[in-house]
């Protein structure tokens, strides 16, 4: 089944310890992309990556890292979480790479930042 | 500045109506916008894409069309069900920011029997 895959699907840690979400698809997709999701802001880009090894900031990058070793595979990274990291956040991939085309999205990961 | 809006407010309406929601931009230059259903917990799932030089797009029950000149999007369920109860997503590909896909805040549907 096609599919992007994110682990934990909740997590509650605390301040400053770091964690690191897994995002996988199986559908060979080139584009990935993270998004957080909080209440009256809808979906925000943290991180996109156009191919392995070529990852960009979207819009509310501060305090997040990615990386993309593999086609598969796009990690996200919070070295020193902190509160107003608390959110819902999706993975996302997608067969196109320039204007992109349709996403397609994992069930989420809530997080809770103490 | 640069927004997205769509219907602030839930839609509530009755099973077998049709169900209209808006999406409204400012400020941005799409060549395509795109729906989401999204479901309480769950992540967005891909509707309809409609092109820039596309009036209306149908695909079974939905039908969006885009108005470049008023910069509106409007998606129609028609003969809605319950089923069709979720928050419902606009995005748009902004041509000036590399075709980068921004999306609005949603808009909750609720399909009473």
């Amino acid at each position: 089944e096609a599919q992007v895959t994110q682990n934990p699907r909740y997590l509650i840690t605390v301040t400053g310890k770091k964690l690191t979400v897994t995002c996988s698809q199986n559908m060979n997709h080139e584009y990935m992309s993270w998004y957080r999701q909080d209440p009256g802001l809808g979906l925000r880009q943290i991180y996109y990556s156009m191919n392995v090894e070529v990852t960009d900031k979207g819009d509310v990058p501060e305090g997040y890292k990615v990386s993309r070793k593999e086609k598969r595979n796009f990690p996200l990274i919070l070295e020193s979480p902190s509160p107003n990291q608390t959110s819902l956040y999706f993975c996302a991939s997608s067969p196109y790479t320039g204007v992109a085309g349709e996403l397609f999205f994992g069930e989420g990961s809530r997080l809770t930042v103490l | 500045s640069q927004k997205i809006e769509q219907n602030s407010e839930a839609l509530n309406i009755q099973e077998g109506k049709t169900a209209t929601l808006t999406c409204n931009y400012t400020n941005y230059s799409p060549a395509y916008l795109q729906w989401y259903r999204q479901d309480p917990g769950r992540g967005p799932v891909f509707l309809l894409l409609i092109r820039e030089n596309e009036k209306e797009k149908r695909k079974e029950r939905l039908k969006v069309t885009f108005d470049t000149t008023l910069k509106q999007s409007l998606f129609h369920i028609t003969a809605s069900q319950p089923a069709d109860s979720a928050t419902y997503l606009c995005a748009l590909n902004d041509d000036n920011q590399g075709g980068k896909l921004i999306f609005g805040q949603g808009t909750e549907l609720s399909v009473k029997p």
